[in-house]
């Protein structure tokens, strides 16, 4: 993986309660990325980052927020978690060119995290 | 709204035999199609870039197709080994990043 690590790997928590998933790098790449993949559904991305402070929303940012104060950390927030939010949340990384989340640039992705909301 | 179709949600060919997969998409556009690989357990793996101006490219035993006539992509491994065995995803995108629900792929021995 490149220099991509997610933490925790695994989480199991209750419905209300707020998580926050760390996704942190250490290629230097301008754009990081925070999606979900369920059965059926492939990955679909949450939201995006192209720069520190810089963010946009994906195509499910609903009861997600994220935030960049630091090039290597992108923190995915679940503000209050619900069952529908039990899912595999993966970030990746791009060099990415201005202007968007271009898909011109390979993305390399972190191994995963778990995420169970009971 | 925006579609991607991988047609097959699972593949099982023999060895040795070139496996083919294919990615469709509808009302939209694409500029851009990637294919990544992903195995169990794991993020996907980035493998081919292909542009719109782009009829096909290839890399080792990796052949894609782009046609944006039919709005597909054709994704073939030639000479096919167990090891190949994963879920295959295609991206057709511009500026956004949007993934196929993948094709799982099988190579038997």
């Amino acid at each position: 993986d490149a220099g991509i690590t997610q933490s925790p790997r695994h989480k199991v928590t209750e419905t209300g309660t707020p998580v926050t998933l760390r996704c942190h790098q250490t290629e230097n790449h301008r754009y990081m990325y925070w999606y979900r993949q369920d059965p059926g559904h492939g990955l679909r991305l949450i939201h995006y980052s192209y720069g520190v402070k810089d963010t946009d929303k994906g195509e499910v940012s609903d009861g997600y927020s994220v935030s960049r104060s630091k090039t290597e950390d992108f923190l995915l927030t679940l503000e209050s978690a619900t069952s529908s939010q039990t899912s595999v949340y993966f970030c990746a990384i791009s060099q990415g060119l201005a202007g968007g989340p271009s898909s011109y640039n390979e993305q390399f992705f972190g191994p995963g995290t778990r995420l169970t909301v009971l | 709204s925006q579609k991607i179709e991988q047609n097959s949600e699972a593949l099982n060919i023999q060895e040795g035999k070139t496996a083919t997969l294919t990615c469709n998409y509808t009302n939209y556009s694409p500029a851009y199609l990637q294919w990544y690989r992903q195995d169990p357990g794991r993020g996907p793996v980035f493998l081919l870039l292909i542009r719109e101006n782009e009829k096909e490219k290839r890399k080792e035993r990796l052949k894609v197709t782009f046609d944006t006539t039919l709005k597909q992509s054709l994704f073939h491994i030639t000479a096919s080994q167990p090891a190949d065995s994963a879920t295959y995803l295609c991206a057709p995108n511009n500026n956004d990043m949007r993934f196929g629900a993948g094709t799982r792929l099988t190579v038997k021995p």
